[in-house]
């Protein structure tokens, strides 16, 4: 199974430069979220779905955009790159329900991207 | 809601115990440990859901603290493999998963 699939796995763009960072997942998951991993600062929520069509803010969302127009797919979108913006980028997709049940489901992450803004 | 970690780097060596902390600002709605070894995204060890309950997995057991605002993690007899960086995380409500910053585990042979 391929789980989550994140491309491309290195990025290096200059400062103004836009692009895309593509997240798939085959697991049937409603539930997508992208996040940024700095050193010292842990995984800081970008955006998340709930499912096709529906997308809402996480913790950093400035900067970046998000669409949901199938359940298998989930893209990030750096409008105009900035050096602030390097990080190494997740998706992460899990079981969404009501209740405990997807509070308790975890997150399967990709293997990430690593980009680089000059 | 913040998560903090401690400590933030344990070097060990092959066959010690670990124990790692991760402390809330608030009550733990449910929480996880995960695990992400280099080059590669976090993995899922161990889920908390009920204050005082001892879950385990192998060499791996989690509890949470008696306030369920504290939990650890510890790890026994550890071998070269441990290796990595350890995040505790909690759903904050509002269909977020937040994370602390991780504690980086080395292991000596």
């Amino acid at each position: 199974n391929a789980g989550v699939t994140q491309t491309p796995k290195f990025q290096v763009l200059k400062t103004g430069q836009s692009m895309t960072l593509q997240c798939a997942q085959d697991m049937n998951h409603e539930y997508m979220s992208w996040y940024r991993q700095d050193p010292g600062m842990g995984l800081r929520l970008i955006h998340y779905s709930v499912g096709a069509g529906i997308t809402d803010q996480g913790e950093v969302p400035n900067g970046y955009n998000v669409s949901r127009s199938t359940t298998e797919d989930f893209p990030l979108r750096l409008l105009s790159a900035a050096p602030s913006q390097t990080s190494v980028y997740f998706c992460a997709s899990s079981y969404f329900g009501t209740g405990k049940a997807w509070r308790n489901s975890p997150l399967h992450f990709g293997n990430g991207t690593r980009l680089t803004v000059t | 809601q913040l998560l903090e970690q401690s400590p933030q780097f344990l070097s060990i060596q092959e066959g010690e115990n670990l124990t790692v902390y991760c402390n809330s600002s608030s009550v733990f709605s449910s929480l996880q440990w995960y695990r992400q070894e280099p080059g590669e995204g976090p993995v899922l060890l161990i889920a908390l859901y009920k204050a005082g309950e001892l879950t385990s997995n192998g060499r791996l057991t989690a509890q949470f603290g008696i306030t369920r605002k504290d939990s650890f993690l510890n790890i026994s007899a550890s071998i070269p493999s441990d290796v990595g960086i350890y995040f505790c995380a909690d759903w904050t409500g509002g269909f977020k998963t937040i994370f602390g910053a991780g504690t980086r585990l080395f292991v000596k042979a």
